[in-house]
């Protein structure tokens, strides 16, 4: 069965922090996607980054940056210097090579960030 | 800009009623998806398209259907509605296999 959990129901920061969204997945595939969503309050849900599993390099744009390590199935991200434009709900999502119709997410990560 | 346009942004119906909610997108695309999304539970799989009149089950379809009779609308149907039924639907359309989703702003329906 495949599972995205993110454990991190809300965090809370000040602007200026550098503040990190786990992410673990499970999945018995061996050819995957992985994918960032955020979600502001307008409520669309917008792609930040997607993944395939055989792509382990760390990936940076601007102050955004996703960390794969595969040997602990986790797709961490970190936000630096956070703004409040950032706040959001994040979420991690999951597809498998043999069902790439679906997507499985996770529970999300409400992100509020103070000025 | 490619677009998902969801019909309405709130709705508020009687419990009993029957309830279209309304999915369109200009790019295309083959694949469309409705979710429901509900704190705690992030977004749960209700139906999926993959062509006109191809329908396939998600995870919840269970007081749901769906008809796409063009490539472009994907609507998703409360035969009738519940409270239960209470949520924010999110629309998504893809282009193919591995290609990222773009998502409607979503619908937020409540049921008295």
């Amino acid at each position: 069965a495949q599972k995205v959990t993110q454990a991190q129901t809300e965090i809370s920061v000040v602007e200026k922090e550098d503040v990190t969204l786990d992410c673990v997945y499970e999945t018995r595939d061996t050819t995957y996607y992985l994918f960032w969503y955020k979600q502001p309050p307008s409520g669309e849900l917008v792609f930040l980054i997607r993944r395939n599993s055989f792509d382990e390099q760390n990936e940076i744009s601007g102050r955004y940056s996703w960390n794969f390590q595969k040997s602990t199935s986790s797709f961490n991200f970190t936000i630096t210097a956070s703004q409040v434009v950032d706040s959001a709900v994040y979420f991690c999502a999951l597809s498998g090579s043999y069902n790439t119709d679906k997507l499985i997410f996770g529970t999300g990560t409400r992100l509020q960030v103070f000025p | 800009d490619v677009k998902v346009t969801q019909s309405s942004r709130y709705l508020v119906k009687r419990t009993g009623e029957k309830v279209f909610l309304e999915c369109v997108q200009d790019m295309d695309h083959e694949n469309m998806f409705w979710y429901r999304q509900d704190p705690g539970l992030g977004l749960r799989l209700i139906y999926f398209s993959y062509d006109v009149k191809m329908k396939e089950k998600g995870d919840i379809p269970e007081g749901y259907s769906v008809s796409r009779e063009k490539k472009e609308r994907f609507s998703l149907i409360l035969e009738s509605a519940s409270t239960n039924q209470t949520s924010m639907y999110l629309c998504a359309s893809r282009r193919d296999r591995g290609a990222v989703d773009t998502f409607g702003s979503g619908t937020r329906l409540t049921v008295v």
